[in-house]
């Protein structure tokens, strides 16, 4: 079975200041995983994955992830955050069935002025 | 329209209401989804549809009652709902895991949901 943990609900983070996300998953197979991004009252939208190859990814508006297999964690980083930021980022992890995909419960993101 | 719409936006409805929940995709997919987003809950993976069959049921109560009539259109239909039952409502679709062959990739794209109260 897969899970996935974001031990943060919340952050709070004063603009330009550094982000970091964290999230740890548990799996038995080979995984993949993801970042979503949702803003207020939008769906969820992809940030960047993790399918093979480096273990560094990056993504849109200037986010990265790092896969740590040892850690069994992909923690979501952003060097300098901005006020439109604020949002809730999911972590998810996805087995050899793509078609299931299991999320964390999220964590709010603060960008603060 | 483009991507994945949801209609309604927000529904309240009484315990003894039928409802129902739209989703339409315009990406070209074969797989849609639905799922239950609770306050500070993880998502919850409600109904896979893939290739217009289900494929998944994570064991749902049987008063949400899913329809896929085509690979375009999902469907759920609501039925003496329970105040508990109260969240956003999320479809997505993507390319069904068969339709890509072994190791292939295939991301979900989100609607913006429908916010359900139950009163």
């Amino acid at each position: 079975a897969q899970s996935v943990t974001q031990l943060d609900s919340q952050v709070p983070v004063f603009e330009e200041a550094p982000v970091e996300l964290r999230c740890n998953y548990s799996s038995s197979v080979s995984v993949y995983l993801f970042w979503y991004v949702q803003y207020p009252n939008q769906g969820l939208q992809l940030l960047l994955k993790y399918l093979s190859g480096s273990t560094l990814v990056k993504g849109i508006n200037g986010f990265e992830a790092e896969f740590n297999k040892s850690q069994t964690s992909f923690h979501l980083r952003k060097p300098s955050v901005h006020i439109s930021d604020t949002a809730e980022y999911f972590c998810a992890v996805s087995g050899n069935n793509f078609n299931k995909f299991y999320f964390g419960s999220g964590t709010k993101l603060n960008v603060k002025p | 329209e483009t991507g994945v719409t949801q209609t309604p936006r927000h529904l309240v409805m009484g315990m003894t209401n039928k409802k129902s929940l739209k989703c339409e995709q315009h990406l070209g997919h074969n797989a849609m989804y639905w799922y239950k987003q609770s306050a500070k809950k993880p998502l919850e993976l409600m109904f896979v549809y893939s290739l217009e069959e289900r494929v998944e049921n994570n064991s749902v109560p049987s008063r949400f009652s899913p329809e896929c009539p085509n690979s375009s259109h999902l469907f759920l239909h609501l039925h003496t709902l329970q105040p508990e039952d109260s969240a956003l409502y999320l479809c997505a679709s993507s390319l069904s895991a068969a339709s890509g062959g072994p190791g292939s990739y295939n991301e979900q794209f989100f609607g913006p949901g429908t916010r359900l109260t139950v009163l």
